[in-house]
């Protein structure tokens, strides 16, 4: 079974650049879910999407972060613009559904803001 | 609302000695509690999760934790340490409030001496 994946692995842009990141969950998984992990700390949720549908994006900093999960599998999570405070691993987990709670994680997006 | 709090952001040990990480929850209702671990550029991998039932919980690689409700505590232990356990451990906990949302803690990374 192949796992979640994620391209690119590693990005590196200026300030006020835009980015954008692509996740591919296993396949049948219909919850699909980004982290933010900034160094040092443990993954914060940013936005769960249940199918194509958003369950939750109360920590996605709306004014510049913008997320789609089109027909329900693929997902992007794009930056515009971005920030120094926005270097981070990005990372995308999914599971079988809401009511799963064993979720399969990516290898994660390094992103740096220079 | 859901917390984790990891003691102990570096610890390190001597291979074969004991491994102990230890992760405190805070939940008003039954947690669902996970170990994840994390290896340099990858994403986070299950080592072993506790949902009901038994509550000492064995998962991959020897490690083992116990749940105990009294303590609101969910410590990882290993009894003794290889060097291919060098990585950063993540404890988390989600409930079921509808949609399993984890909340993570800071992390603990593992260093393992020779």
């Amino acid at each position: 079974e192949a796992g979640v994946a994620q391209s690119p692995r590693y990005k590196i842009i200026e300030k006020r650049q835009s980015v954008a990141f692509w996740c591919n969950p296993i396949s049948g998984h219909a919850t699909l879910y980004w982290y933010q992990q900034i160094l040092g700390q443990g993954p914060k949720l940013l936005i769960q999407f249940q199918n194509n549908g958003v369950v939750d994006d109360s920590q996605l900093p709306k004014d510049r972060f913008s997320a789609e999960r089109l027909k329900g599998v693929d997902s992007t999570l794009k930056i515009q613009p971005a920030k120094l405070e926005d270097s981070a691993v990005y990372l995308c987990a999914s599971s079988l559904g809401q009511l799963s709670y064993e979720q399969y994680f990516g290898p994660g997006t390094r992103l740096t803001v220079t | 609302a859901q917390s984790v709090t990891q003691l102990g952001s570096h610890v390190s040990v001597s291979e074969g000695a004991l491994v102990l990480l230890r992760c405190n929850y805070s939940s008003s209702v039954p947690p669902y509690l996970f170990w994840y671990v994390q290896y340099p550029n990858q994403g986070l991998q299950l080592l072993l999760k506790y949902t009901t039932g038994a509550t000492l919980v064995k998962g991959i690689n020897g490690f083992e934790a116990e749940f105990k409700k009294s303590e609101t505590s969910f410590h990882l232990t290993k009894p003794s340490a290889h060097m291919s356990d060098a990585a950063e451990y993540f404890c988390a906990v989600s409930v079921d409030s509808g949609t399993y949302k984890y909340i993570f803690g800071t992390g603990t990374r593992l260093k393992v001496l020779a």
